[in-house]
């Protein structure tokens, strides 16, 4: 079967780095994705990884591993309004998206 | 301004009642996707479509009915089969490439 594994919850603190790691089982793969969705809003595009390796888009990077099956989502300098849940996605070869069931991060002051 | 709109934002219905709720994106984007979203899972797939006319039962379509009759529009009916219908429902579109889903705001339907 496919599946996608992310971590429930994670607490970090305002103006810390934060690590928010995602693995994958799918029949085949084109690509994944992460989303970010505050609560009771629809979820927003941040980053798409087809290649190993880093994806750098401001404060926000994204990071793919085919042969381990694995991405993470690293958020730097924290701030109050990156209180949200990540919902990590993997494109499979029928190019539907297998969603996980997100990771709702809460951040302290 | 480009983008996906779905109303109502709230909408509650009785039981044994079929109701509709809308999609419209103006992104000129070909396929269109109805989610579902239960507190604790992932996005579920109910229906998607990839061509005007045309469209496929995503993973969990029983209970549910949709059509495309125009590019921009892909209703979602919720009939009473629907076992538990009370969720909230996002309709996203995307383009052939580079693939991101554009979700609409969702509407969360209350089914007493």
């Amino acid at each position: 079967g496919q599946n996608i594994d992310q971590p429930t919850e994670m607490t970090a603190t305002e103006g810390a780095i934060v690590q928010i790691n995602c693995t994958y089982q799918t029949s085949g793969f084109n690509g994944l994705f992460w989303y970010q969705q505050h609560a009771g809003e629809a979820p927003t595009f941040l980053s798409y990884n087809v290649l190993d390796g880093l994806e750098e888009k401001g404060r926000f990077s994204s990071f793919l591993s085919r042969s381990k099956g694995y991405s993470y989502l690293l958020l730097k300098e924290l701030q109050m309004k990156d209180s949200a849940s990540y919902l990590c996605a993997v494109m499979d070869s029928n190019y539907q998206l297998i969603w996980g069931a997100g990771t709702k991060l809460i951040i302290k002051p | 301004d480009g983008g996906i709109t779905q109303s109502p934002k709230y909408l509650f219905r009785k039981e044994g009642q079929n109701v509709t709720l809308s999609c419209e994106q103006n992104l000129n984007h070909d396929a269109m996707y109805w989610y579902r979203q239960d507190p604790g899972q992932g996005l579920r797939l109910i229906y998607y479509s990839q061509i005007v006319n045309d469209f496929q039962k995503g993973d969990i379509a029983e209970g549910y009915s949709v059509s495309r009759e125009k590019k921009e529009s892909f209703p979602l009916t919720v009939t009473s089969a629907q076992k538990n219908p009370t969720a909230f429902y996002l309709c996203a579109s995307s383009a052939s490439e580079p693939y991101e889903q554009y979700f609409g705001p969702g509407t969360r339907l209350t089914v007493t």
